[in-house]
Parts: C-alpha cells; structure tokens; sequence
C-alpha cells in the first residue's frame, strides 16, 4: 500500500535558525506534494503543492524564500522552514499524492518543529 | 473560494451511541472529492473515507458516509461509538481534478467516554 515516510519526527531549534524536513512515498509514485502545516490549534494551512515538471505553487502568506522546496523526483521531497520564529511552530505534514488513486493524499507522520 | 464546516469544537459520546459529525461545503466545481480525515493522538492525519459519487455510501472501518451533491454535505457516522473513535475528524474538499490540494474543515474532535 502507500506509504509515506516523514523525517525528522520533531526539530527543537534556537529562534533564528533553519529546520530542513524531509518526505519519501514508498510504494507509489508521488505525482504532486502537499506541504501542509497544523497549528497549534489544530487547524491546517496549505504551504505549497508541488507537482513533478511543473513549477511549485505557494499559497498566500507562504514564500519560497522562507520555505524553499525540492521536489527533484517521484518519491522524494524535502521543505525548509528558514530563519524560524515562535509563529512557526507546529506540525508539517507532507501529502503525497498517489497517481492511481487520484486525489486522495497520504500523509507522513509530520515534521513538529519547536522553538525556543 | 472553497470551503469547508464541520461541527464544531467537541463532540462528546457515551459508548455505544451513535456518531455523526457534520460536514458542509462550498465549490464552484460540480465534481468535487470529499474526504474525511481521522487523527489520532500524537499522529498524523489517516484517510478514513473518501467519495466523488452522488448520493452513494462509502463505508469503511465501521464509519460511513454519503456525498450528497445536492444538500453540499458529507456527514461521518457509525451506529455504535468505540473508546477508540476518541480523536480529531477532518473533513476535507478537492475541487479539482488532479491538483492534490485539499481544503481542510476546522476539525471536530470527538471524545468516547465508557
């Protein structure tokens, strides 16, 4: 079945600094790539999709350069959170979509990121 | 723009009730995907249920759903709640073939007590 792999499971980081997180689809091949990141309250907020050969498309209020992307083949993906503040912190979640499945996201274990 | 409301905030059960969390939306596409979303403690969010058929059950685990087109809903139920159901419901729409973006509702957590 789909799999997606997500790691690091949970980043501590010093305010300022840079957490890079990474996702892997086993077992399928991941024709887009959700970002996705869940707040502290729980609600989620879309960060980017990215879709092999097609340029990655960030939602409003997040930018390449703070979260910069990599999506270089069908299984692999990996997003930075640059220059971390207290704002950032949650829950990343990559979503890898399954091309036989069609719209239906997987989701890796999340990325939670801590600062301090 | 897309949207998605579910009931809010806590649902609270005794064991054994019957479970249903609501769930609208809005989109200007008539074939719209819906999905709900299942997350567990400290877990990241599980495909519980997904339908684009109108007015067809889709069950799974002891939970069903029906996409209803013509009311925008796709309520979660299950006859009988379990101390396991305890977590977080997500109800989530994509409008749009082939984009792999999801709009998520705001979440409806659900606590079984014994």
């Amino acid at each position: 079945g789909a799999l997606v792999y997500q790691y690091p499971r949970r980043t501590i980081c010093k305010s300022g600094t840079s957490m890079r997180m990474e996702c892997q689809a086993v077992g399928f091949q991941a024709t887009s790539v959700a970002w996705y990141r869940q707040s502290p309250q729980k609600t989620f907020e879309l960060i980017a999709l990215s879709t092999v050969n097609s340029a990655i498309k960030y939602e409003q209020n997040f930018t390449q350069e703070k979260f910069p992307i990599s999506h270089p083949n069908l299984s692999f993906s990996s997003m930075t959170v640059l220059n971390a503040y207290l704002e950032d912190r949650g829950l990343y979640l990559c979503g890898a979509r399954d091309r036989i499945s069609g719209n239906t996201l997987y989701f890796g274990e999340g990325s939670r990121l801590i600062v301090v | 723009g897309d949207s998605v409301t579910q009931t809010e905030g806590l649902v609270t059960l005794t064991e054994g009730l019957p479970v249903m969390l609501n769930c609208t939306y809005q989109t200007i596409y008539s074939n719209p995907f819906l999905f709900w979303y299942v997350q567990h403690l400290n877990e990241s969010p599980r495909l519980l249920l997904k339908s684009f058929t109108d007015n067809k059950r889709t069950e799974h685990q002891g939970f069903h759903a029906t996409l209803h087109k013509s009311s925008s809903s796709f309520h979660l139920q299950k006859s009988s709640a379990q101390l396991s159901d305890s977590a977080l419901y997500y109800c989530a729409l994509s409008g749009r073939y082939n984009q792999g973006k999801l709009i998520f509702g705001q979440g409806t957590k659900l606590s079984i007590k014994p």
